[in-house]
């Protein structure tokens, strides 16, 4: 399995709502990353874990809360949102040390706020 | 801080070459990718370049000079399929943070 699974592909939620994003890797891989990207412009990091730690958050608002319950699965826990909040939700993952293979990008959830 | 510049859009024809460049000025140096990307779709990963000097893989070559902050991109064979945006990303050092350029988009015209 090369794959990274990311559920659902479309996500419309009103800015009371609370969903889940999911995101699944059976690669073996230690490392895995939400990227949020806006149209025509590049993936910006949002948080990044490392053997089911958070190791980076860049300072992205506490109505996105993520969340590793093992090394296979990645969460994105959504509250209150903001239509500006719109977007494409990449999640990603990599082998901790060995980068020659780089990145494994899902194919995103695509997330409408109204 | 951190810069990552590439050139906007670009075009070049059904079987001919183009080099897409790619410079950079961050805090911390431990690679840089390559990654296409289609409308609409997730980026898939091209290259990775950790050392000085040119990487070969098929129709794809990339560049790194770590120096002068650059890097290029070389496509040979253009095809139509070759159409996208190319993205040019850099990873600090200590860590995971990996930051993308904001990309070229690439017309392949027949």
């Amino acid at each position: 399995d090369t794959e990274v699974t990311q559920t659902p592909k479309h996500l419309v939620m009103g800015m009371t709502n609370k969903k889940s994003l999911k995101c699944e890797q059976h690669m073996g891989h230690r490392a895995m990353y939400w990227y949020k990207q806006k149209a025509k412009k590049p993936p910006e990091l949002m948080f990044v874990y490392s053997y089911e730690k958070l190791s980076i958050n860049e300072s992205v608002p506490s109505r996105f809360s993520p969340e590793c319950p093992n090394s296979s699965l990645l969460n994105l826990h959504l509250h209150a949102l903001q239509p500006e909040d719109s977007a494409l939700y990449l999640c990603a993952s990599s082998q901790e040390r060995d980068l020659n293979y780089g990145y494994t990008f899902g194919s995103g959830t695509r997330l409408t706020v109204v | 801080g951190q810069n990552i510049d590439q050139p906007t859009e670009m075009t070049a024809t059904e079987g001919a070459i183009v080099q897409i460049n790619c410079t950079y000025q961050t805090s911390g140096f431990n690679g840089l990718f390559w990654y296409q990307q289609h409308a609409g779709e997730a980026p898939t990963f091209l290259s990775y370049n950790v050392l000085d000097g040119l990487e070969e893989k098929g129709r794809f070559s990339s560049f790194l000079s770590r120096s002068k902050g650059y890097s290029y991109l070389l496509l040979k064979e253009l095809q139509m399929k070759d159409s996208a945006s190319y993205l040019c990303a850099v990873r600090d050092t200590g860590g995971f943070k990996t930051i993308f350029g904001a990309g070229t988009r690439l017309f392949v015209k027949a």
